[in-house]
């Protein structure tokens, strides 16, 4: 039973086009997260939703658009793909970070997007 | 939030124990020091965390001085399947928990 689940784990794609990641976890947590890792394993938060709320937006272009239907599902859509979005894109639940105390962050295992 | 600073990689052989230091100099009173390991294809996931002195579990054990500006991963004998990318992270009750680049350890036969 895979906890946070993210489709699909590769994406290859032309510039210009618009793409979607989705993830679930069913650990039963409140908290999910957008991750992006560049080729060096810079690993850089993009975005948090506690219990589908918006909590984390970090300086993102606004062609990244996170959607959050039910807490159990955090999904990334990407408008007009650019060369430079080439990367790996992680989604991570953890239990609640608004209760004020330390949270274990559980991931996925990633989606490699590549544009070309 | 506090910036922490380790090594970009390491090679050791089977069978030794390997060390990857961690600064994190302005670490805030209520930082905990994390450590995530990633292997290859997979996202990070949670090996280790403390405050200060010692720390050990089934995987790895951490070391924090009293001064808690460093910190220290340590693992034992380690194996082919210990090489990953290692990450210090300072984290407390907040959102935000910064990866930076981490350690890329890889064991050698």
């Amino acid at each position: 039973d895979t906890a946070v689940s993210q489709t699909p784990k590769y994406l290859v794609t032309q510039m210009g086009n618009d793409k979607s990641i989705k993830c679930e976890q069913n650990l039963g947590h409140d908290t999910m997260y957008w991750y992006k890792q560049d080729s060096k394993k810079f690993l850089k938060i993009m975005f948090s939703y506690n219990n589908k709320e918006l909590i984390i937006n970090e300086t993102v272009p606004n062609r990244f658009s996170p959607k959050s239907p039910d807490k159990a599902h955090l999904n990334l859509h990407i408008n007009s793909l650019e060369l430079g979005d080439s990367a790996v894109y992680f989604c991570a639940s953890s239990q609640d970070v608004r209760r004020g105390r330390l949270e274990k962050l559980f991931f996925g295992s990633g989606t490699q997007l590549s544009v070309l | 939030l506090a910036k922490t600073t380790q090594p970009i990689s390491m090679d050791s052989y089977e069978g030794q124990e390997v060390n990857i230091t961690c600064s994190h100099n302005n670490i805030a009173t209520n930082d905990y020091i994390t450590w995530y390991q990633q292997f290859p294809s997979q996202g990070p996931r949670f090996i280790i965390q403390g405050y200060k002195t010692k720390v050990t579990n089934e995987v790895a054990s951490l070391f924090i001085p009293a001064d808690r500006k460093s910190s220290t991963l340590s693992l034992p004998r380690v194996s082919l399947s210990d090489t990953a990318v290692y990450y210090c992270l300072a984290v407390s009750g907040t959102y935000k928990y910064i990866f930076g680049t981490g350690t890329r350890l890889k064991v050698l036969a």
